[in-house]
């Protein structure tokens, strides 16, 4: 079954505790982001990937990392996780980056920082 | 900037009744247009899209039409089904090296039985 994979679904740590949330699609998509989604603001683009070892940032990058050494895995690093950071993420693939290229989203990940 | 405004709701409906959810946007050059939904618990899921001017694009009994004149692509269904409860997010993306999806805020849909 094509699939964005996210983990873990939920994930509830400390301010400054570096932390991982991994992202792998199975569809050999090139075009890989991650995206935040908060109450009355929609999502927003954190990091995108055009392909493997490219990577640029979105419209709020402050805070994250990401890397793209496979193709098919993106993970979201967080080096010093603050609380600004709850919120729900996803992450989403498409074959290529063409205006109408449909995308495909994983089931999330709720962070919370305390 | 490119933006998507749509109405943020909560829209309560009861089965069977006529849907409208407005989407209007703000971006230069040729927009793609989508509709994405997420039902709870989960990630989100295209529900439809429309490419160019007038397009027409639908899904599952769902439709909404490209209006360059009035730069809207406002969501339609003539029958809701409780299983329609969702929330329902307009995008576009104007392509480039970023493939970024502009999204509204989401408009939360519930359907009673």
């Amino acid at each position: 079954e094509a699939q964005v994979t996210q983990n873990p679904r939920y994930l509830i740590t400390v301010t400054g505790k570096k932390l991982t949330v991994t992202c792998s699609q199975n569809m050999n998509h090139e075009y890989m982001s991650w995206y935040r989604q908060d109450p009355g603001l929609g999502l927003r683009q954190i990091y995108y990937s055009m392909n493997v070892e490219v990577t640029d940032k979105g419209d709020v990058p402050e805070g994250y990392k990401v890397s793209r050494k496979e193709k098919r895995n993106f993970p979201l690093i967080l080096e010093s996780p603050s609380p600004n950071q709850t919120s729900l993420y996803f992450c989403a693939s498409s074959f290529r980056g063409g205006s109408n290229t449909e995308a495909f989203f994983g089931q999330g990940t709720r962070l919370t920082v305390v | 900037g490119d933006s998507v405004t749509q109405m943020e709701g909560p829209v309560t409906l009861s089965e069977e009744a006529f849907l409208t959810i407005n989407c209007t946007y703000t971006a230069t050059g040729y927009p793609s247009l989508f509709w994405y939904v997420q039902y709870p618990g989960e990630g989100l899921q295209l529900l439809l899209k429309a490419t160019k001017a007038d397009d027409k694009g639908s899904n599952k009994g769902f439709e909404a039409t490209y209006r360059k004149e009035t730069t809207s692509f406002h969501l339609e269904k003539g029958s809701v089904q409780v299983s329609d409860s969702a929330v329902y997010f307009c995008a576009l993306n104007k392509g480039g090296s970023n493939y970024k999806l502009t999204f509204g805020k989401g408009t939360l849909l519930t359907v009673n039985p």
